[in-house]
């Protein structure tokens, strides 16, 4: 079936320490799309990507780094610089059918600042 | 810029009640309107959609219809279910936009009791 994959599903990180998120697609979608989820904020939009080997900062990028090395894969690092790293994290890709906009979701990634 | 506003939760119903939970909107245009649902701990999926006004989405039971003169898109259904207790995003797809991106409200959590 396809669709998207985060892994892994609950993370735990110390203070200081980089960790990095996966986001894997077989959709075969250009756009790629992190987003983080707060209690009582909705999504905010962390970074993007259109193609391969090229992605945008969106609202919330401090802290956060990406890449886009293939086509499947868009792999979000949260940084010892992300001060309140705590949150849900989601990955989607998102294509155009029929003219609208439709946005595929993984099932997330938790991750706990210890 | 774009922007969502959705009701706040969390919504309280027993099972075959009514549903409606308020979504507004500001943006320029004619925007496409969606609306998302999280079940507990996973990420999003796609309930229904609208892309121009007077559309009417539905799906499951689930209905929204795009009303330009009042800038809303409004999710009813006629008789909830315990299962249909989840997180609800009223999102939309601007027309300034460069690129596919989707800005979504805060969520309305529903809890529906037997």
């Amino acid at each position: 079936d396809g669709g998207i994959t985060q892994s892994p599903k609950y993370l735990f990180r110390k203070e200081g320490q980089n960790v990095t998120l996966s986001c894997e697609q077989n959709l075969n979608h250009d756009a790629m799309y992190w987003y983080r989820q707060d209690p009582g904020q909705g999504l905010r939009l962390i970074y993007y990507s259109q193609i391969v080997n090229d992605f945008q900062k969106g609202d919330i990028a401090e802290g956060y780094s990406v890449s886009r090395e293939k086509k499947e894969s868009f792999p979000l690092t949260v940084t010892s610089a992300q001060k309140n790293p705590t949150a849900f994290y989601l990955c989607a890709s998102i294509t155009v059918i029929s003219g609208y906009t439709e946005a595929f979701f993984g099932q997330g990634t938790r991750l706990t600042v210890v | 810029g774009d922007s969502v506003t959705q009701m706040e939760g969390p919504v309280t119903l027993s099972e075959e009640a009514f549903l409606t939970i308020n979504c507004t909107y500001t943006a320029t245009g004619y925007p496409s309107l969606f609306w998302y649902v999280q079940y507990p701990g996973e990420g999003l999926q796609l309930l229904l959609k609208a892309t121009k006004a007077d559309d009417k989405g539905s799906n499951k039971g689930f209905e929204a219809t795009y009303r330009k003169e009042t800038t809303s898109f409004h999710l009813e259904k006629g008789s909830v279910q315990v299962s249909d207790s989840a997180v609800y995003f009223c999102a939309l797809r601007g027309m300034n936009t460069g690129f596919q991106k989707l800005v979504f409200g805060t969520g309305t959590r529903l809890l529906v009791s037997p």
